[in-house]
């Protein structure tokens, strides 16, 4: 079956931009997590939800960031105003059931913020 | 932040060889999970050990986990060409997945 897939691949985006990143999860799987990686560090917790409700954001680094998923499926990844220290890896998971056990990765948005 | 760290950053074996990565955590788990990650196929979760487990294994892959320690390991045994990758360890508590630094293997032939 098909996984987790993000769009898009590769971003170029210029200082104060506004970009937005899309997930498409695995078919019913209620749990969906947004990361971000920087280049040679593990991936960093950003927001997670359980269907369409966003149950935990600590991990938004600020105001700017904001993700959505309004039907319980796809979700967005907005940035507004980019900055340079948003680039990095963006990576979209999911997994059944409403407690995480195993997450299955999209391979990532590469946004690199000029 | 990271939750924790692996160690070492980086091992380079021959192929045949066995790979033991290490990973400390710092606060309370509900399990923990290694996961795998190449320029080809993403991340990927290897294997899964709960708090009340102490050892786990699937096909070449063992885990430890010590929790009055904080601590894990994975072993790889008879190590692949494929196997060169970064392997991270991820602390789940709640919902949220907390990785580690990294260990970046490279398995020569």
């Amino acid at each position: 079956g098909a996984g987790v897939s993000q769009s898009p691949r590769y971003k170029v985006a210029k200082r104060g931009q506004d970009v937005a990143l899309r997930c498409d999860p695995i078919s019913g799987h209620v749990s969906l997590f947004w990361y971000q990686q920087a280049l040679g560090q593990g991936p960093e917790f950003l927001t997670y939800f359980q269907n369409e409700a966003q149950l935990d954001k600590s991990g938004l680094p600020s105001d700017r960031f904001f993700a959505e998923r309004p039907e319980g499926s796809v979700s967005t990844l907005k940035i507004q105003r980019t900055q340079q220290e948003d680039s990095a890896v963006y990576l979209c998971a999911s997994s059944k059931g409403l407690a995480a056990r195993a997450q299955y990765f999209g391979p990532g948005t590469r946004l690199l913020v000029l | 932040s990271q939750q924790g760290e692996e160690d070492p950053q980086a091992l380079s074996i021959q192929e045949g060889e066995n790979a033991t990565m290490n990973c400390s955590y710092k606060t309370s788990i509900n399990n923990l999970q290694w996961y795998r990650q190449n320029s080809g196929r993403g991340l990927v979760h290897l294997i899964l050990i709960r708090s009340n487990e102490r050892e786990k294994h699937s096909g070449r892959l063992r885990v430890t986990l010590d929790t009055s320690k904080k601590s894990s390991s994975l072993l790889i045994t008879a190590s692949r060409a494929a196997d060169t990758a970064s392997y991270f360890c991820a602390t789940r508590l709640g919902s949220k997945l907390t990785f580690g630094t990294g260990t970046r293997l490279q398995v020569t032939l």
